[in-house]
């Protein structure tokens, strides 16, 4: 079956813009999650859906905000980029969220690496 | 809040060598997961690890969690040119709003 789609996989922005960014999961999958990953503060939690709902979100500023549709595809958005938002933006899939009592593997997507200029 | 260390964070080994990859947490996590990440690729979930005293292996890598001691292994056996990525610990906070924390990676170079 398909794996995780993101799109656009190359973006450049200037400061200022805002940006977004899609993700289609793996067919059936449920919750989707988002992470930054940084030379310098490595990998970090931006948000997690599932039906449609955020049901945990990680310590960034409100500017990245996110949504998941009925189809389960996700979006999330960066506004007023900054430089120290040029990072890899990998979403991954999972049939159940986090909480559920039989966690199931998560599947990333190839990211999308955004330079902001 | 969670905060997860890895050691170390580089490592060179020589094929057919067993070596260890140490990653600790600081508070109390539901679970345990190991992902692999190939230079310029995606993360791969390589294990989830529930509950004290879990042990999975999957070739030559085999992963285990002490939740006394808050650390999680990962033990390479005889390593193989195949295995050479960086490899990350995540830890699940379990107070609250529900996130994972990442460790900083521990990259393996496993040299011919």
């Amino acid at each position: 079956k398909a794996g995780v789609t993101q799109t656009p996989r190359y973006l450049i922005k200037t400061r200022g813009q805002q940006v977004t960014l899609s993700c289609s999961p793996i067919s059936g999958h449920r919750s989707v999650s988002w992470y930054q990953q940084t030379p310098g503060q490595g990998l970090q939690f931006l948000f997690e859906y599932f039906s449609e709902t955020q049901r945990n979100k990680g310590n960034f500023p409100g500017r990245f905000s996110g949504r998941q549709f009925s189809n389960s595809r996700s979006e999330m958005n960066v506004s007023t980029l900054e430089l120290g938002d040029s990072a890899l933006y990998l979403c991954a899939s999972s049939l159940v969220p986090w909480e559920s009592l039989r966690p199931d593997t998560q599947y990333f997507g190839p990211g999308t690496r955004l330079t902001v200029l | 809040e969670l905060k997860v260390e890895q050691n170390p964070l580089f490592l060179s080994m020589q094929e057919g060598k067993n070596y260890t990859i140490y990653c600790n947490y600081s508070t109390t996590s539901d679970r345990l997961y190991w992902y692999r990440q190939d230079p310029g690729k995606s993360l791969e979930s390589l294990f989830v690890l529930l509950s004290n005293g879990a042990v999975k292996q999957e070739g030559r890598l085999m992963a285990s969690l002490d939740t006394k001691a808050r650390l999680s292994t990962l033990h390479i056996t005889a390593a193989v040119h195949d295995l050479s990525a960086t490899y990350f610990c995540a830890g699940l906070s379990n107070f609250g709003n529900e996130k994972l924390t990442f460790g900083t990676g521990t990259r393996l170079t496993i040299i011919p």
